[in-house]
């Protein structure tokens, strides 16, 4: 079982460039969450999915957009990077949203703008 | 908005010392708490939740956090520190669902042999 896939792994990008974070579930669960784990300030929600085809922002949306087109694929895309918008991204999924719902993450991704 | 503050960005102990990792926590209703651990190279694992039910919270490897509303802490804690522990710790609050869920800055534990 793989859980949840991230890609890529890492990735170097210039600023004011297009970029596709990927993450893709094998569990079949309706929740869908982005966050950004920055040093100092633990993690932060970008985006989340509460079900397929529905989006909602959370704490830091700005410069990042989602969509969810089906229950596995939670993309997340930076129209024009910024440099501080260098960060580690984790996706992460839990069965429904409630708080007994487990978060389950992927192994991340490291993005830096430069 | 309910927040979380972790006390000390680095804890070092030695192997078999007791491990207290802090966390005080800011809501304006009755919190949800979670402790999360965090390997390198890794994503986040669930060490432990509080929901309301039993005040004192046992979770995996050995830890538990024991809610104190008085104080509004939820302190983590393992008897017996083992070099495997040595990871970053994340203390984390919702009000309401996963939504709304907030972590905290993390503290580093380095367990010394």
């Amino acid at each position: 079982i793989a859980g949840i896939t991230q890609a890529p792994t890492s990735q170097i990008l210039a600023a004011g460039r297009r970029m596709t974070l990927r993450c893709t579930q094998d569990m079949r669960h309706n929740a869908m969450y982005w966050y950004r784990q920055d040093l100092g300030l633990g993690l932060r929600l970008i985006h989340y999915s509460n079900t397929a085809g529905t989006t909602g922002k959370g704490e830091v949306p700005d410069g990042y957009s989602v969509s969810r087109a089906n229950t596995d694929d939670f993309p997340l895309t930076l129209a024009s990077a910024v440099p501080s918008q260098t960060s580690v991204y984790f996706c992460a999924s839990s069965v429904g949203t409630g708080v007994n719902e487990k978060l389950f993450f992927g192994s991340g991704t490291q993005l830096s703008v430069l | 908005a309910q927040s979380v503050t972790q006390l000390g960005s680095h804890v070092s102990v030695s192997e078999g010392a007791l491990v207290l990792l802090r966390c005080n926590y800011s809501s304006s209703v009755p919190p949800y708490l979670f402790w999360y651990v965090q390997y390198p190279n890794q994503g986040l694992q669930l060490l432990l939740k509080y929901t309301s039910a039993a005040t004192l919270v046992k979770g995996i490897n050995g830890f538990e956090a024991e809610f104190k509303k008085s104080e509004t802490s939820f302190h983590l804690t393992k008897p017996s520190a083992h070099m495997s522990d040595a990871a970053e710790y994340f203390c984390a609050v919702s009000e309401y669902n996963n939504n709304d869920m907030r972590f905290g800055a993390g503290t580093r534990l380095t367990v010394k042999p």
